[in-house]
């Protein structure tokens, strides 16, 4: 099975910073790698597909970039409602699997 | 607009069964892959089934295979996970997933699974 370790856990910033939130692969996943958000309480959304793809309706600060086995999902300028929880999946192969999550909180 | 909503969860024994069932609307349900995934308080998330467009074909973890069996009626718009010997580690909350080339797509707002005697 692909192990994704992702990092960091937590993460404080405060509104207009650059964050970068990071999974590593535990074998080439050829960049089907997603990224996604959920707030508490709500279904997770669909930010990135296949690395660097954003997905319809998805601010432009959020990017994605990565290949073999590092990802990278970066928000240019934070916004007060992106204070949530990040995670990617990797569905290059079954098991698809998941990173463990990043908590994004106001400092 | 897409919108699958979850159903059926709920307290059950370990050892028992309990299914969950999927209604899934705004969207062409039978030109999709469908998906479980579930997530135990406070813990990450884990991909529990998939199924292919005419059900054919599913896939599973080894966590899970063996007692669990995804399914879906393609007339009726809906996705099901049958689940079979339950042990307290599978209490979590169970989302309902759309998945199209690119992975999951679209979740329900889930439904909580609790495995307790």
């Amino acid at each position: 099975d692909i192990q994704m370790t992702q990092s960091p856990s937590f993460l404080s910033a405060s509104v207009g910073d650059r964050v970068t939130i990071n999974c590593k692969a535990s074998q080439n996943i050829n960049k089907y790698l997603n990224w996604y958000q959920q707030k508490l309480g709500e279904a997770p959304k669909r930010l990135i597909y296949n690395t660097n793809n954003l997905q319809t309706g998805i601010p432009s600060r959020f990017s994605g970039s990565g290949s073999g086995t590092d990802y990278t999902l970066t928000i240019s300028s934070l916004q007060p409602e992106d204070f949530a929880t990040y995670f990617c999946l990797q569905h290059n192969s079954f098991p698809n699997t998941f990173g463990a999550g990043t908590k994004l909180e106001l400092k | 607009e897409v919108q699958l909503v979850e159903s059926g969860g709920g307290l059950v024994q370990p050892g028992r069964s309990l299914k969950l069932s999927c209604a899934a609307s705004g969207f062409t349900f039978s030109n999709y892959y469908m998906a479980w995934v579930r997530q135990a308080p406070k813990k990450g998330l884990e991909w529990v089934a998939t199924i292919s467009t005419s059900g054919s074909r599913t896939y599973y973890p080894d966590s899970v295979k063996g007692r669990f069996t995804i399914s879906r009626d393609n007339a009726k718009s809906s996705l099901y996970l049958q689940m079979n010997s339950l042990k307290s580690e599978d209490t979590a909350t169970y989302y309902c997933a759309r998945s199209d080339y690119s992975g999951i797509d679209y979740w329900g707002q889930g439904v909580m699974v609790t495995v307790s005697s």
